[in-house]
């Protein structure tokens, strides 16, 4: 079955280390997304991506970056990592047909010290 | 502004009963969609229901609908005879855009549903 995966699943890094949390998906969808989820801010969206070497920033870009080379992977890179990145992140996919309904991994719990 | 909004931070309800999660938005587009996504304590993230703004009819996944009232910009979801296993957040979100337009979609900040037995 397709599915969408994220690694590492848990991960506690230290302030100014750079972090790179994977996604990968096999739905071979073209629309990939980041987003981060804190309490009382429901889901943003960090990066998202609608095709290979396609990249675009959302609403909290800052202090984040990705890259899309093919079209199972999004990367989410944070240069240096900080207090406030303390979050969790979806990333999520999405094939552009008629309801354009997203599907989610599992999500990363990022903690920064 | 707040283009999706979810008044009710928590809710409590008793086991069976219907139950109405309120949603309202803001966009100037005449083209979009809504969705519904369920969060169990789990974390997943779980696809509920869709509705296009073009839509003549509300939709219906199972327990679920979806009330659509365009001119009133809200698209409250509803849970006909509620479970233990609806306990969860919900969160409303929305596509601007026509389908296969821009992907991106903006989520509400949820509504905690807590069912009692």
């Amino acid at each position: 079955d397709a599915e969408i995966t994220q690694s590492p699943r848990h991960k506690i890094t230290e302030t100014g280390r750079q972090v790179t949390l994977a996604c990968h998906q096999t739905w071979n969808h073209n629309n990939m997304f980041w987003y981060r989820q804190d309490l009382g801010h429901g889901l943003r969206l960090i990066h998202y991506s609608y095709g290979v070497h396609d990249t675009n920033k959302g609403e909290v870009s800052d202090g984040y970056s990705v890259s899309r080379s093919n079209t199972e992977d999004l990367p989410l890179t944070l240069e240096s990592a900080a207090s406030s990145q303390t979050s969790v992140y979806f990333c999520a996919s999405s094939d552009p047909g008629t309801r354009n309904e997203q599907y989610f991994g599992p999500g990363t719990r990022l903690t920064v010290t | 502004a707040q283009k999706i909004t979810q008044t009710q931070p928590g809710m409590f309800v008793q086991e069976k009963e219907a139950v109405t999660l309120d949603c309202t938005y803001d966009t100037s587009d005449q083209s979009y969609g809504l969705f519904w996504y369920k969060q169990p304590s789990s974390g997943e993230m779980i696809f509920l229901i869709y509705q296009g703004s073009y839509d003549e009819q509300n939709a219906t996944e199972g327990r679920y609908s979806l009330n659509f009232q365009k001119a009133r910009k809200s698209a409250n979801l509803v849970i006909s005879a509620s479970q233990l296993g609806d306990s969860a957040m919900y969160f409303c979100a929305m596509r601007e855009g026509g389908e296969g337009g821009a992907q991106k979609l903006v989520f509400g900040q949820g509504t905690r549903l807590t069912i009692n037995p």
